[in-house]
């Protein structure tokens, strides 16, 4: 199987600051994809963020932009402006074709 | 807003009894995954369908596990007798083949409990 590596189990955060959480993979593939997915306390799993392999830019969604290094094999995932909402477990994903590979995640807790 | 419904949300049962759990796709998704999650493997996939096909149910213990899209709109999950191993929430997840990889969007899980 192909590693996806959070080397960040937990990370508290300020209110309204910026956190960057990390993400590393394996792969051996020229054509995937990379996410990130948020897992609140409640238990749903939330899409929040894709970028392809092939995309030059990084991709943004609102508050969240991925930092993707190609040659690093990295996909780091900043969320701006942070809010107690965002109190959640984070989840890098590498997919290729239909399976994902899910990294180990990362609980992040906002601090008013 | 569109969404990937599951129920039951929540489900207690005993050891031996059938279990199934439901989910109604994003309306125009062609795609339709099962995946089971425990706090000692994670995410797991279950099952997937691609045009109501299921084309990888390598993950689903044959035995016990069955998994059916009888139309567009439900995809099943049953589970036949249950054991407490099968304790997990599962997910369904839908997304669109547009080519490379899709976005995979969940719903938001069936916690099962099995005594």
């Amino acid at each position: 199987a192909q590693k996806i590596t959070q080397t960040q189990p937990g990370m508290f955060v300020q209110e309204k600051e910026a956190v960057t959480l990390d993400c590393t993979y394996d792969t051996s593939d020229q054509s995937y994809g990379l996410f990130w997915y948020k897992q609140p306390s409640s238990g749903e799993m939330i899409f929040l963020i894709y970028q392809g392999s092939y995309d030059e830019q990084n991709a943004t969604e609102g508050r969240y932009s991925l930092n993707f290094q190609k040659a690093r094999k990295s996909a780091n995932l900043v969320i701006s402006a942070s809010q107690l909402g965002d109190s959640a477990m984070y989840f890098c994903v590498r997919g290729r074709d239909y399976k994902l590979s899910f990294g180990a995640g990362t609980t992040v807790t906002v601090r008013a | 807003d569109a969404r990937v419904t599951q129920t039951p949300r929540h489900k207690v049962t005993e050891m031996g009894q059938e279990v199934t759990m439901r989910c109604q796709p994003i309306l125009g998704h062609n795609t339709v995954f099962w995946y089971r999650q425990t706090m000692m493997q994670g995410l797991e996939l279950l099952a997937y369908f691609r045009n109501r096909a299921p084309l990888d149910d390598s993950g689903m213990p044959k035995d016990r596990f069955s998994a059916e899209m009888p139309d567009a709109t439900l995809a099943t999950l049953k589970i036949q007798p249950s054991e407490p191993r099968d304790s997990a929430v599962y997910f369904c997840a839908s997304g669109l083949v547009v080519g490379g990889t899709d976005t995979q969007y969940f719903g938001p899980g069936t916690r099962l409990t099995v005594l």
